[in-house]
């Protein structure tokens, strides 16, 4: 079976770093992906990971290590749009390519 | 360029009656799934589609649902008879076919109420 764990909740100040971590348990691997969810609003992508490593896209980096099966989402420079539903979710080899979801941190950042 | 977008975002039903959820992917979009979230869960994968054939349904949870895609452009996931364990947040996401990191782009969802 498919499993995957984050936190439920994360509370951070305005302007700090949030790391929101996900780990997994799958058969199979083929790439991590972290979605933002704002409240009634589709999913969006954030970032996808395959190699282990570091990806960095402006204020939001995604690291991966495959042999932990481990991957944070980290968040600089906070702002209070931040404040949403953060989505781990894993691609699982072999599969047509459908994600499995973690069931999300939420994100709330203090001013 | 147009996101995926759902028709209707909410829909509030007895049970017993019929409803039917309308997913328009992003255009040239071969890959499109259906996804679901019952309160309180994670969003769980329903079945996919490459154009208009299905290659995976096995997230579907019964024979109460259906889903089509008709010509390859928008899908249809038809629930009936609804039951109250159906209500929540029906995802429907796109995305091109053939690329692995390729991400799935996500409509807003249709919430679904069943009393």
């Amino acid at each position: 079976g498919q499993n995957i764990d984050q936190p439920t909740e994360m509370t951070a100040t305005e302007g700090a770093i949030v790391q929101i971590n996900c780990t997994y348990q799958t058969s199979g691997f083929n790439g991590l992906f972290w979605y933002q969810q704002h409240a009634g609003e589709a999913p969006t992508f954030l970032s996808y990971n395959v190699l282990d490593g570091l990806e960095e896209k402006g204020r939001f980096s995604s690291f991966l290590s495959r042999s932990k099966g481990y991957s944070y989402l980290l968040l600089k420079e906070l702002q209070m749009k931040d404040s949403a539903s953060y989505l781990c979710a894993v691609r699982v080899a072999g599969s047509a390519r459908q994600l499995t979801f973690g069931s999300g941190t939420q994100l709330t950042v203090l001013p | 360029e147009a996101g995926v977008t759902q028709f209707p975002s909410h829909s509030v039903i007895e049970k017993g009656q019929t409803v039917t959820l309308r997913c328009d992917p992003i255009s040239g979009h071969d890959n499109l799934y259906w996804y679901r979230r019952v309160m309180g869960k994670e969003i769980k994968f329903l079945l996919h589609f490459v154009k208009e054939s299905k290659q995976d349904e096995s997230g579907m949870p019964n024979n109460r649902f259906l889903a089509e895609r008709t010509g390859g452009t928008y899908s249809t996931l038809k629930v009936q008879p609804a039951e109250l364990e159906d209500s929540g947040v029906y995802f429907c996401a796109s995305s091109l076919i053939g690329t692995g990191g390729s991400e799935q782009f996500f409509g807003p969802g249709t919430r679904l109420t069943v009393l």
